[in-house]
């Protein structure tokens, strides 16, 4: 089974700052995907970004990236320049590639304040 | 459109009420998802359904039942629900597709059970 840890329940940051928010996950598998999800106070689920565990390339979203170590099983995810929209929980998600039965596991999530 | 449209966005029913959530998408996705969301809590995966079959049920009660009429719709019926059933039910669907796989969610259903 695979496990996610999310070992920061909340931050805050002043606006325009920069912000890392941490993720490590267990798991047995080799071909997996992984996700970072915000929850504003509406609670929609909004996907922010997400990586192949095959690439080595960080993936990038205009000010969000990610830091992934494969062999460390660790997946930050850094937003630069942060504004009050930002203010929201944000899960850290896995799923392994395992077509026709695909799960994705979420971690308890990280509450970020933007303080003005 | 890259919507996944549920309704009712809010829901309150007695425990002897018999209640149905619904779930949409045009997004030609071939799987879709239940979700049951507590306050301060992860989302937990109830059901998946992919290709129209039922393809995960990770051991839900049978009060809750699900139902996917089509590759468009989701349901999911309730009967005879606890308090403790209470949650923000989310929806989702994804394309079933190896390299681009990811999760599009919809608002949720806010249930509360008296």
């Amino acid at each position: 089974a695979q496990t996610v840890t999310q070992s920061q329940p909340e931050m805050s940051v002043q606006e325009a700052e920069t912000v890392t928010l941490s993720c490590t996950y267990d798991t047995s598998e080799n071909n997996y995907y992984l996700f970072w999800y915000k929850q504003p106070p509406s609670r929609q689920m909004i996907l922010v970004i997400r990586q192949e565990a095959y690439k080595q390339q960080n993936a990038t979203e205009n000010r969000f990236s990610v830091n992934f170590q494969k062999a460390a099983k660790s997946f930050s995810l850094k937003i630069s320049d942060s504004q009050l929209g930002d203010t929201a929980m944000y899960f850290c998600a896995f799923m392994r590639w395992d077509f026709g039965n695909e799960k994705l596991t979420f971690g308890t999530g990280t509450r970020l304040t933007i303080i003005p | 459109d890259t919507e996944v449209t549920q309704t009712p966005k809010h829901l309150v029913m007695g425990m002897t009420n018999k209640k149905s959530l619904k779930c949409e998408q045009h997004m030609g996705h071939r799987a879709m998802y239940w979700y049951k969301q507590k306050a301060k809590k992860p989302p937990e995966l109830m059901f998946v359904y992919s290709y129209e079959k039922l393809s995960i049920n990770e051991s839900v009660p049978s009060r809750f039942s699900p139902e996917c009429p089509n590759s468009s719709l989701l349901n999911l019926h309730l009967h005879a629900l606890q308090p403790e059933d209470s949650a923000l039910y989310l929806c989702a669907s994804s394309q079933r597709n190896d390299r681009n796989e990811k999760l599009f969610f919809g608002s949720g259903t806010q249930l509360s059970v008296l």
